[in-house]
């Protein structure tokens, strides 16, 4: 069953800090992987998208990875502002079920000053 | 542009009562999508559209129905409201399908309680 696993639930860290949020999937075959930053009460908007060669795409201090041959993938964020508190939302599209995106749960980060 | 708008932004029915959730998108995209998001859960897709006229199910459609007279609008009808529909529901719309990877862009959400 295609599924996307994502690690911690949630995530306390200090301002200024830096953070690593994991995500696992078992979909297959893989057509692309997304990072999505979800404000409180707010609609999803795209961090990244990220196709089967590519290994990292960063966008300003949120950097992700991407291994195909172990199906993880990893958002890391430089220099936590307040702003960044936000649930993060990992996306795994199949290419088989018409491409439909299969969604993790997120990891619900909360940045302290 | 404004994007994806949704409306109303809350809403509260009664058991067995029928409403309609509007999406409406300014960026002339073919793609269109309702999703819902439960606590605990990654979002559902319920209905999609690649065009005007042609629309078809998602994972969880039961109880629900759409249409796409335009490419603008996209509105999910709620045919008899039952408590497991209490969510927020979500519209979107991207260039294209999830075939290929463009950046889907969402609405701000309708937040329905079912009573």
């Amino acid at each position: 069953k295609n599924q996307v696993e994502q690690s911690p639930q949630s995530l306390i860290i200090l301002e200024g800090k830096n953070c690593t949020l994991q995500c696992n999937y078992t979909v297959s075959p893989f057509s692309n992987l997304r990072w999505y930053k979800q404000d409180t009460g707010r609609g999803p908007v795209s961090l990244t998208i990220m196709t089967f060669s590519e290994n990292t795409k960063s966008n300003g201090r949120y950097t992700a990875t991407l291994d195909a041959d172990t199906k993880q993938s990893s958002l890391h964020i430089t220099a936590s502002q307040l702003s960044d508190s936000a649930s993060y939302i990992c996306v795994v599209s199949a290419r088989d079920s018409n491409y439909q995106l299969i969604w993790g749960a997120g990891t619900k980060l909360i940045i302290k000053p | 542009n404004a994007g994806v708008t949704q409306t109303p932004k809350f809403q509260v029915l009664k058991t067995g009562q029928s409403m309609t959730l509007q999406c409406a998108q300014d960026m002339n995209h073919e793609y269109m999508s309702w999703y819902r998001q439960d606590p605990g859960m990654g979002l559902r897709l319920i209905h999609y559209s690649v065009g005007a006229g042609i629309t078809d199910q998602g994972e969880v459609p039961n109880g629900y129905n759409v249409s796409r007279s335009t490419t603008e609008d996209f509105p999910l009808r709620l045919l008899s409201a039952a408590p497991s529909q209490t969510s927020v529901y979500f519209c979107a719309s991207s260039y294209e399908s999830e075939r290929f990877p463009y950046e889907q862009y969402f609405g701000p959400g309708t937040r329905l309680t079912v009573t």
